[in-house]
């Protein structure tokens, strides 16, 4: 079993569509990160979570420590929404447990 | 520069023959981390230094494989004697510090690296 699991694997929506991916972990973690990977392969942060709620123009991030999950939510999905999405754990010390990654196709 | 620099972005290199992967990271950023995606694959921890110091190398998948940092700027990975299983693409990171909460870390672009 996976430190840092990711469902859905594949997830393809519609444009305008309210879209979820969720994300369990089993360790103690310090920060959990949502980072978009884009298909050229960059890796950009969206978010770093230790608790509660971030949110960012339409996406929004939350983490309940007790539960160990977490999940992104994007509103009003876009075809340039369409990547990877992978959640990454701080465990221990500084290295970066990281989920398989969410491919998300958003079709217009 | 403004974000994190790697070089080569692309990199065809022989089976057998040893590669260094080059990166530069945000400066004033003390930490600095190495990862590996293979086609298909998930990113692997291979690698992070805090400082000049590597506190966590147990990533690095093989003895051919090893990194340096300089300078508290500019790392080096280098894969000697490359094999076709390593090839992928090698992505550097950094940030202010290692492992605080509130420590947004930024990724480079990645070098391609294929090994024929």
């Amino acid at each position: 079993k996976n430190e840092v699991e990711q469902s859905p694997q594949n997830l393809t929506a519609q444009e305008g569509e309210f879209i979820t991916i969720n994300c369990s972990y089993s360790v103690g973690i310090s920060a959990l990160h949502w980072l978009q990977q884009h298909p050229g392969g960059g890796i950009v942060s969206l978010f770093m979570l230790s608790s509660g709620k971030k949110k960012h123009g339409r996406l929004i991030a939350t983490i309940n420590i007790q539960e160990k999950h977490s999940s992104l939510h994007i509103t009003a999905s876009h075809p340039r929404d369409s990547a990877v999405y992978i959640c990454a754990a701080h465990t221990s010390g500084s290295r970066l447990t990281f989920g398989e990654g969410t491919q998300l196709t958003v079709n217009p | 520069g403004a974000g994190v620099s790697q070089s080569p972005s692309n990199k065809v290199t022989e089976k057998g023959k040893d590669v260094e992967l080059r990166c530069d990271p945000i400066s004033g950023h003390t930490a600095l981390y190495w990862y590996r995606q293979r086609l298909g694959q998930g990113l692997e921890f291979l690698i992070y230094f805090q400082g000049n110091s590597a506190p966590d190398k147990s990533g690095l998948p093989s003895d051919r494989f090893s990194a340096e940092r300089t300078g508290e700027s500019v790392s080096t990975l280098t894969i000697q004697r490359t094999q076709q299983e390593d090839s992928a693409v090698y992505l550097c990171a950094s940030s202010l510090v290692a492992g605080l909460t509130g420590n947004t870390i930024y990724f480079g672009e990645g070098s391609w690296l294929t090994v024929v």
